[in-house]
């Protein structure tokens, strides 16, 4: 198993571009989870979905927007980038059985917006 | 609201040394404790986690977490800290045992930076 993928690794954007980043996971988890990360502030939740063709809001999710059409693969659009939106992106998924929550990760992906 | 509190963004120690990484919690309801480390330009790998039951867990790499629900801590250590130990350390809280809308959302804590000196 390949676990959890993310695409692309890295990335520079001028302001007022736009991009999707796309997550892959290959363990059948219901539960998926975008995660920016910021020097001193941890990783904090942008959106979150538990199940195909439903997402949620976190606790920043302005300025992004995501789909789950399909339960493997959970994507981050940023329609127009800002400066602010610099950030490391994580995402994460989590099997709903069970229960225990173990969250398992991507590698991450860089985004710089000049 | 849950929230996570990691006691020193940097703590340094000397091979073979103690490890003591601090963290406090809130909660407004039973929590699901983790400890997860990063290692430079990687994911989180979780070390370890509490749900119910032993109050003291181990995780992978000798780490071990003891969760005490008077001082709402989960402090992580290790008895003798190795170089390859250098890394961020993130402590996160879920409302894992109240089920219903937690969806296993985490909250993390803002990270502690692990440095081993020879």
């Amino acid at each position: 198993n390949a676990g959890v993928t993310q695409t692309p690794k890295f990335r520079v954007l001028k302001t007022g571009q736009s991009m999707t980043l796309l997550c892959a996971q290959d363990m059948n988890h219901e539960y998926m989870y975008w995660y920016r990360q910021d020097p001193g502030m941890g990783l904090r939740l942008i959106h979150y979905s538990v199940g195909e063709g439903t997402t949620a809001k976190g606790e920043v999710p302005d300025g992004y927007n995501v789909s789950r059409l399909k339960k493997q693969n959970f994507l981050l659009g940023l329609e127009s980038a800002a400066p602010s939106q610099t950030s490391v992106y994580f995402c994460a998924s989590t099997p709903m059985r069970g229960q225990t929550y173990e969250q398992y990760f991507g590698p991450g992906t860089r985004l710089t917006v000049t | 609201a849950q929230s996570v509190t990691q006691l020193g963004s940097h703590v340094s120690v000397s091979e073979g040394a103690l490890v003591l990484l601090r963290c406090n919690y809130s909660s407004s309801v039973p929590p699901y404790l983790f400890w997860y480390v990063q290692y430079p330009n990687q994911g989180l790998q979780l070390l370890l986690k509490y749900t119910t039951g032993a109050t003291l867990v181990k995780g992978i790499n000798g780490f071990e977490a003891e969760f005490k629900k008077s001082e709402t801590s989960f402090h992580l250590t290790k008895p003798s800290a190795h170089m390859s130990d250098a890394a961020e350390y993130f402590c996160a809280v879920s409302e894992g045992g109240a089920g219903g809308t937690s969806y296993g959302k985490l909250t993390f804590g803002q990270g502690t930076i692990l440095t081993v000196h020879p």
